[in-house]
């Protein structure tokens, strides 16, 4: 697969906060998804994008397709305990429909 | 939530034992997946499959196997598990396998092998 640079690792946010993280890749994706994984469990799809530029909500998530096709962007806004978690970008090029992911950014919030 | 169940959720095994973990799905998806998740790496692909009896590699396919005899099952076999094969083993559903591509994960087990 295809790696992707996903950033940051981790951080630290205060309650109320909105935080961003952002994959970045040096191919062309037709497909980026945002999962969020909490511990012990298996990643849960938060958020499908399938067209360059596409900005897509789900609740106070907000992830957009960037327009180079190479990058894809998640905000979390107003931040709340429950956020904490692991979450994974996961990107589809167009001659391999296999999923390559991100490392994870790990989010802990401070109440 | 997708009907994605893994059995055993938690393993531990010795070295050179066989371990088989077993996805099962009541979504009637065509497309399964093995995945492995390590500090660092995010996750990574073992094997998938595209149908009843038709596998394939992944990117850490070497020492697995599987095997898909019905639409609903997907085992993975370690033949002789080692240690670097601990790890946390997630499995995944799809229904397109192809472009606009979604899979949703089963809720892992966790393998020890000392």
């Amino acid at each position: 697969g295809q790696q992707l640079n996903q950033s940051p690792q981790s951080m630290f946010i205060q309650e109320g906060e909105d935080v961003s993280m952002n994959c970045t890749s040096s191919n062309i994706f037709n497909t980026w998804l945002w999962y969020k994984q909490d511990p012990g469990e298996g990643p849960v799809l938060l958020i499908a994008l399938y067209k360059a530029g596409e900005l897509t909500s789900n609740g106070r998530l907000t992830a957009q397709f960037g327009i180079t096709r190479k990058d894809s962007f998640l905000n979390i806004s107003a931040s709340i305990p429950s956020d904490v978690g692991i979450y994974f970008c996961a990107g589809q090029g167009s001659n391999d429909y296999k999923l390559s992911f991100g490392a994870g950014t790990t989010v802990t919030v401070r109440a | 939530d997708a009907g994605i169940t893994q059995s055993p959720r938690h393993k531990v095994t010795e070295t050179g034992t066989p371990v088989t973990l077993r996805c099962h799905q009541t979504e009637n998806h065509r497309y399964m997946y093995w995945y492995r998740q390590d500090p660092g790496h995010g996750l990574r692909l073992i094997h998938y499959s595209y149908g009843v009896k038709d596998t394939d590699k992944g990117e850490v396919s070497d020492g697995y196997s599987v095997s898909r005899s019905k639409t609903e099952d997907f085992l993975l076999t370690l033949e002789s598990a080692t240690s670097s094969q601990t790890s946390v083993y997630f499995c995944a559903i799809s229904e397109i396998g192809g472009p606009q591509e979604t899979q949703y994960f089963g809720p892992g087990t966790r393998l020890l092998v000392l």
